[in-house]
């Protein structure tokens, strides 16, 4: 089983609101990612955790929050986003190997996020 | 630094016909490389992976890629395309310094009746 689960499919959201993107996997995968898509272009790396520890902010606004709280999920909290925010939100894993997370990333189907 | 180059941004074949989807890579030495595919509003899937145990990989679908280190390619190919390979295409690397995946800039596959 290969599967990266993502909640909500569909989020719109107002600039004043608080909200969360939820991401789960049962792979036993140790290192999780969340990603950022524009139309027509490929992903963006946002963040990577490391057996739930954040190893790499890709300088990402402070808007978004990310959040490791077991081994299982990953979440990315939102507050005071912006118009330009709007983009499909990719949730990957992986295992980690000899301490480094860098095997096959597996993604999930994605949440689509419009801020207005 | 790495980089990943796909030729061409679009590809239309028709039905039953062979696809050929070309990827080239930079490195100083064999990479880690990958072909995703990415269906209208979904996430990506991975067809295949490369990781220097055979040079000819095969992949879910009836998909392959070859790896060539001469040429420094990473084509994908299939021998009849179907009606629901329509989708976008990322070649993708493995940064050896990293560990971050490079992108390419995707291939849209059009598939004609």
């Amino acid at each position: 089983d290969t599967e990266v689960t993502q909640t909500p499919k569909h989020l719109v959201m107002g600039m004043t609101n608080k909200k969360s993107l939820k991401c789960e996997q049962h792979m036993g995968h140790r290192a999780m990612y969340w990603y950022k898509q524009k139309a027509k272009k490929p992903p963006e790396l946002m963040f990577v955790y490391s057996y739930e520890k954040l190893s790499i902010n890709e300088s990402v606004p402070s808007r978004f929050s990310p959040e490791c709280p077991n081994s299982s999920l990953l979440n990315l909290h939102l507050h005071a986003l912006q118009p330009e925010d709007s983009a499909l939100y990719l949730c990957a894993s992986s295992q980690v190997s000899q301490g480094r997370w860098t095997d096959t990333q597996y993604f999930g189907p994605g949440t689509r996020l419009t801020v207005l | 630094a790495q980089s990943v180059t796909q030729l061409d941004s679009h590809v239309s074949v028709s039905e039953g016909t062979p696809v050929l989807l070309r990827c080239n890579y930079s490195s100083s030495y064999s990479p880690s490389l990958f072909w995703y595919v990415q269906h209208p509003n979904k996430g990506l899937q991975l067809l295949l992976k490369y990781t220097s145990a055979a040079t000819l990989v095969k992949g879910i679908n009836g998909f392959e890629a070859e790896f060539k280190k001469s040429e420094t390619s990473f084509h994908l190919t299939k021998p009849s395309a179907h009606m629901s390979d329509a989708a976008e295409y990322f070649c993708v690397a493995r940064s050896s310094n990293t560990g971050k995946l490079i992108f390419g800039q995707g291939t849209t596959l059009q598939v004609k009746p």
